[in-house]
């Protein structure tokens, strides 16, 4: 069965810093792997998937991520945070022989003036 | 083009009482899903429609259901609610099936059951 893991419940970053938020994941097959952001109140938004191809992803808002296959990772960076940025952030991971998406359990990223 | 649209956005309910709510996916969309989130337990998958059929189906019990129209419009329904149940529902759509597609979600409906 798939799994994610985000191990950090919580990300500090200055306002103007890189910022990463890790995300790991476990599959039978081939890995389908997405982030989306939420704020406050509100629902999910998509940010970027890995499907195949290039091994680094460019997604909205300036994120991007990076499929490693030998790490099993698909971590989420910015190359300068904003404090807009801060929000709730989940890493999911779909297998080709199953279509159920499974969420990790999020990471809470706020971006400090 | 309009996002996936759930209605109602926030209610309360009473405990036992039977809930229903309702979302219409992006327009040419023909995959509805539906999730819960709690603080606790996060985000867990509840079940999938696709051309009125249900495709999956999480792991919740049989007071959660949902239908499928055929204009892709969607419905769940809670029945004989538990103070468990107040959570955000999340429905989300997407064009067609399988793994690569991207699922695009709604602002969700809160549920306080008091």
């Amino acid at each position: 069965a798939q799994s994610v893991a985000q191990p950090e419940d919580q990300v500090n970053v200055a306002e103007g810093n890189p910022l990463t938020v890790k995300c790991t994941y476990s599959v039978s097959g081939n890995p389908y792997l997405f982030w989306y952001v939420q704020y406050p109140n509100r629902g999910l938004q998509f940010l970027l998937k890995y499907i195949t191809g290039d091994n680094l992803v460019k997604g909205s808002y300036g994120f991007e991520a990076e499929f490693n296959k030998s790490q099993t990772s698909f971590h989420l960076k910015k190359p300068s945070a904003l404090v807009s940025d801060s929000a709730l952030y989940f890493c999911a991971v779909r297998d080709e022989g199953d279509d159920k998406i499974i969420f990790g359990k999020g990471t809470r990223l706020h971006i400090l003036p | 083009k309009a996002g996936v649209t759930q209605t109602p956005r926030y209610l309360i309910k009473t405990r036992g009482q039977q809930v229903t709510l309702s979302c219409s996916p992006i327009s040419g969309h023909r995959s509805v899903s539906w999730y819960q989130q709690t603080p606790g337990q996060g985000l867990q998958f509840l079940f999938e429609y696709f051309s009125e059929t249900q495709r999956n189906k999480g792991n919740f019990p049989g007071r959660f259901s949902g239908r499928q129209f055929s204009n892709s419009r969607s419905e769940m329904n809670v029945s004989t609610l538990e103070l468990g149940d107040s959570a955000l529902y999340l429905c989300a759509s997407s064009p067609g099936q399988g793994a690569r597609v991207t699922i695009y979600f709604g602002e969700g409906s809160w549920l306080t059951v008091v």
